[in-house]
Protein backbone atom coordinates (compact mmCIF):
# COMPACT_ATOMS: atom_id res chain seq x y z
CA UNK A 1 0.00 0.00 0.00
CA UNK A 2 0.88 3.40 -0.41
CA UNK A 3 3.15 5.02 2.77
CA UNK A 4 4.92 8.42 3.49
CA UNK A 5 8.20 8.72 5.45
CA UNK A 6 8.62 12.04 6.78
CA UNK A 7 11.89 13.38 9.21
CA UNK A 8 11.14 13.16 12.48
CA UNK A 9 10.97 16.28 14.38
CA UNK A 10 10.95 18.05 16.53
CA UNK A 11 13.08 21.23 13.94
CA UNK A 12 14.36 24.19 16.01
CA UNK A 13 15.66 26.96 14.00
CA UNK A 14 16.90 30.39 14.21
CA UNK A 15 14.91 33.39 12.22
CA UNK A 16 16.35 33.18 8.88
CA UNK A 17 17.79 30.06 8.67
CA UNK A 18 17.46 27.83 5.98
CA UNK A 19 15.04 24.58 6.36
CA UNK A 20 14.79 21.64 4.82
CA UNK A 21 12.11 18.86 6.16
CA UNK A 22 12.96 15.15 4.26
CA UNK A 23 9.88 12.88 2.96
CA UNK A 24 9.83 10.18 1.26
CA UNK A 25 7.52 7.97 -0.45
CA UNK A 26 5.86 4.12 -1.59
CA UNK A 27 3.08 3.76 -3.61
CA UNK A 28 1.96 2.13 -7.14
CA UNK A 29 1.29 3.96 -10.12
CA UNK A 30 2.25 8.14 -10.28
CA UNK A 31 0.51 9.81 -7.37
CA UNK A 32 0.68 13.42 -6.51
CA UNK A 33 2.24 15.19 -3.44
CA UNK A 34 1.73 17.79 -1.08
CA UNK A 35 2.96 19.56 1.93
CA UNK A 36 0.24 20.62 4.61
CA UNK A 37 0.74 22.75 7.26
CA UNK A 38 -1.34 23.28 10.83
CA UNK A 39 -0.99 26.10 13.06
CA UNK A 40 -1.56 25.91 16.54
CA UNK A 41 -5.14 25.19 17.04
CA UNK A 42 -6.44 25.01 13.21
CA UNK A 43 -7.04 22.13 10.78
CA UNK A 44 -4.26 21.86 7.79
CA UNK A 45 -4.11 24.02 5.42
CA UNK A 46 -2.29 23.17 1.20
CA UNK A 47 1.12 24.72 1.62
CA UNK A 48 2.25 23.42 -2.38
CA UNK A 49 1.74 20.49 -4.10
CA UNK A 50 3.29 18.76 -7.52
CA UNK A 51 1.23 16.33 -9.64
CA UNK A 52 3.96 14.93 -12.03
CA UNK A 53 7.35 14.03 -12.06
CA UNK A 54 10.12 16.93 -11.92
CA UNK A 55 7.57 19.43 -11.24
CA UNK A 56 8.42 21.75 -8.26
CA UNK A 57 4.97 23.21 -6.10
CA UNK A 58 6.08 26.48 -4.27
CA UNK A 59 4.19 29.05 -1.67
CA UNK A 60 5.05 31.69 0.68
CA UNK A 61 8.76 31.23 0.03
CA UNK A 62 8.37 27.10 0.50
CA UNK A 63 9.47 24.93 -2.01
CA UNK A 64 9.19 21.26 -3.08
CA UNK A 65 10.59 19.39 -5.75
CA UNK A 66 8.52 15.76 -7.12
CA UNK A 67 11.59 13.43 -7.60
CA UNK A 68 10.73 10.50 -8.82
CA UNK A 69 13.91 8.56 -9.12
CA UNK A 70 14.42 8.92 -5.58
CA UNK A 71 10.41 8.85 -4.59
CA UNK A 72 11.17 11.96 -2.47
CA UNK A 73 9.35 15.73 -2.04
CA UNK A 74 11.38 17.51 0.13
CA UNK A 75 10.12 20.81 1.57
CA UNK A 76 13.18 23.47 1.70
CA UNK A 77 12.58 27.40 2.60
CA UNK A 78 15.65 29.52 2.68
CA UNK A 79 14.85 32.04 5.47
CA UNK A 80 12.36 30.89 7.74
CA UNK A 81 10.22 33.18 10.26
CA UNK A 82 8.90 32.79 13.82
CA UNK A 83 5.16 32.60 11.93
CA UNK A 84 6.44 29.75 10.27
CA UNK A 85 5.97 27.44 13.00
CA UNK A 86 3.76 25.42 12.72
CA UNK A 87 3.43 21.21 12.16
CA UNK A 88 4.08 20.12 8.40
CA UNK A 89 3.06 17.21 6.80
CA UNK A 90 3.87 15.46 4.10
CA UNK A 91 1.08 13.98 2.12
CA UNK A 92 0.51 11.71 -1.23
CA UNK A 93 -3.30 10.99 -3.08
CA UNK A 94 -4.07 7.86 -4.04
CA UNK A 95 -7.32 5.89 -5.45
CA UNK A 96 -10.47 8.04 -4.81
CA UNK A 97 -8.63 11.30 -4.15
CA UNK A 98 -7.56 9.70 -0.67
CA UNK A 99 -4.87 11.32 1.25
CA UNK A 100 -2.04 9.39 3.09
CA UNK A 101 -0.11 11.17 5.52
CA UNK A 102 3.49 11.01 7.14
CA UNK A 103 3.70 11.52 10.85
CA UNK A 104 4.24 15.29 10.85
CA UNK A 105 6.88 17.56 11.71
CA UNK A 106 7.29 20.31 13.96
CA UNK A 107 9.08 23.18 13.47
CA UNK A 108 9.55 26.22 16.32
CA UNK A 109 11.16 29.12 14.27
CA UNK A 110 12.96 31.00 17.49
CA UNK A 111 13.71 35.16 17.19
CA UNK B 1 -18.68 31.46 3.31
CA UNK B 2 -17.61 29.54 6.25
CA UNK B 3 -15.83 26.74 4.72
CA UNK B 4 -15.60 23.36 6.33
CA UNK B 5 -17.35 23.78 10.26
CA UNK B 6 -17.38 21.21 12.67
CA UNK B 7 -19.56 20.64 15.97
CA UNK B 8 -18.56 20.43 19.10
CA UNK B 9 -15.37 21.76 19.12
CA UNK B 10 -14.62 19.69 22.36
CA UNK B 11 -15.99 16.48 24.33
CA UNK B 12 -15.14 14.23 27.10
CA UNK B 13 -16.99 10.65 26.97
CA UNK B 14 -17.39 7.97 29.29
CA UNK B 15 -16.45 4.90 27.94
CA UNK B 16 -19.48 2.92 26.05
CA UNK B 17 -21.17 6.48 25.78
CA UNK B 18 -22.51 6.96 22.16
CA UNK B 19 -22.07 10.46 20.19
CA UNK B 20 -21.94 11.99 16.67
CA UNK B 21 -19.53 14.85 15.05
CA UNK B 22 -21.16 17.04 12.52
CA UNK B 23 -19.12 17.93 9.78
CA UNK B 24 -21.11 20.90 7.35
CA UNK B 25 -19.41 22.43 4.04
CA UNK B 26 -21.00 25.36 2.19
CA UNK B 27 -18.75 25.16 -1.09
CA UNK B 28 -20.91 22.60 -2.69
CA UNK B 29 -18.18 20.06 -2.18
CA UNK B 30 -19.07 16.09 -3.76
CA UNK B 31 -16.42 14.27 -1.25
CA UNK B 32 -15.99 14.87 2.22
CA UNK B 33 -13.81 12.84 4.78
CA UNK B 34 -13.19 11.94 8.02
CA UNK B 35 -9.78 11.75 9.60
CA UNK B 36 -8.00 11.05 13.30
CA UNK B 37 -5.47 12.33 14.59
CA UNK B 38 -2.84 11.23 16.98
CA UNK B 39 0.41 12.15 18.32
CA UNK B 40 3.38 10.61 15.77
CA UNK B 41 1.03 9.01 13.34
CA UNK B 42 -0.02 11.69 11.20
CA UNK B 43 -3.96 11.76 10.10
CA UNK B 44 -5.59 8.78 9.18
CA UNK B 45 -8.26 8.04 7.35
CA UNK B 46 -11.48 6.70 8.91
CA UNK B 47 -14.47 6.99 6.24
CA UNK B 48 -15.03 8.76 3.19
CA UNK B 49 -18.07 9.68 1.00
CA UNK B 50 -18.12 10.39 -2.76
CA UNK B 51 -21.48 11.96 -2.54
CA UNK B 52 -24.87 12.30 -1.03
CA UNK B 53 -26.15 8.86 0.31
CA UNK B 54 -22.66 7.04 -0.23
CA UNK B 55 -20.07 5.78 2.17
CA UNK B 56 -16.82 4.06 2.24
CA UNK B 57 -14.09 2.35 4.74
CA UNK B 58 -10.55 4.23 4.89
CA UNK B 59 -7.96 3.20 6.97
CA UNK B 60 -9.29 2.76 9.97
CA UNK B 61 -13.06 2.64 10.38
CA UNK B 62 -13.78 -0.13 13.32
CA UNK B 63 -15.79 1.32 16.18
CA UNK B 64 -17.04 4.23 13.90
CA UNK B 65 -19.87 4.69 11.83
CA UNK B 66 -20.55 7.52 9.15
CA UNK B 67 -23.69 8.98 7.01
CA UNK B 68 -24.32 11.31 4.33
CA UNK B 69 -27.55 12.61 3.96
CA UNK B 70 -27.22 15.46 2.82
CA UNK B 71 -24.66 17.00 0.16
CA UNK B 72 -23.42 19.01 2.61
CA UNK B 73 -23.44 17.69 5.88
CA UNK B 74 -21.25 14.50 7.15
CA UNK B 75 -21.49 12.69 10.32
CA UNK B 76 -19.48 10.38 11.98
CA UNK B 77 -20.85 8.34 14.88
CA UNK B 78 -19.20 6.47 17.58
CA UNK B 79 -21.82 3.85 19.10
CA UNK B 80 -19.96 2.57 22.38
CA UNK B 81 -16.87 4.63 22.91
CA UNK B 82 -13.47 3.44 23.60
CA UNK B 83 -10.42 5.13 25.31
CA UNK B 84 -8.79 3.77 22.22
CA UNK B 85 -10.98 6.59 20.59
CA UNK B 86 -9.55 9.64 22.03
CA UNK B 87 -7.78 11.45 19.64
CA UNK B 88 -8.40 15.00 17.63
CA UNK B 89 -11.10 14.56 14.23
CA UNK B 90 -10.56 16.43 11.11
CA UNK B 91 -13.25 16.40 8.43
CA UNK B 92 -12.16 17.80 5.21
CA UNK B 93 -13.85 18.28 1.65
CA UNK B 94 -12.85 18.42 -2.18
CA UNK B 95 -14.23 18.88 -5.19
CA UNK B 96 -14.26 15.39 -6.78
CA UNK B 97 -13.59 14.87 -10.04
CA UNK B 98 -12.69 12.65 -12.44
CA UNK B 99 -10.15 9.59 -11.73
CA UNK B 100 -6.86 10.84 -12.53
CA UNK B 101 -7.57 15.03 -11.30
CA UNK B 102 -6.83 15.83 -7.79
CA UNK B 103 -8.52 18.60 -6.12
CA UNK B 104 -7.21 20.16 -2.53
CA UNK B 105 -9.13 18.72 0.55
CA UNK B 106 -10.06 21.74 2.91
CA UNK B 107 -10.08 21.07 6.19
CA UNK B 108 -12.81 21.91 9.66
CA UNK B 109 -10.88 23.01 12.92
CA UNK B 110 -11.54 19.69 14.15
CA UNK B 111 -12.92 18.24 17.32
CA UNK B 112 -10.82 17.16 20.62
CA UNK B 113 -12.42 14.08 22.09
CA UNK B 114 -11.19 12.24 25.07
CA UNK B 115 -12.85 9.48 26.33
CA UNK B 116 -12.70 8.15 30.01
Amino acid sequence: GNSVTQMEGPVTLSEEAFLTINCTYTATGYPSLFWYVQYPGEGLQLLLKATKADDKGSNKGFEATYRKETTSFHLEKGSVQVSDSAVYFCALSGSARQLTFGSGTQLTVLP
Amino acid sequence: NAGVTQTPKFRVLKTGQSMTLLCAQDMNHEYMYWYRQDPGMGLRLIHYSVGEGTTAKGEVPDGYNVSRLKKQNFLLGLESAAPSQTSVYFCASSLGGSSGSYNEQFFGPGTRLTVL
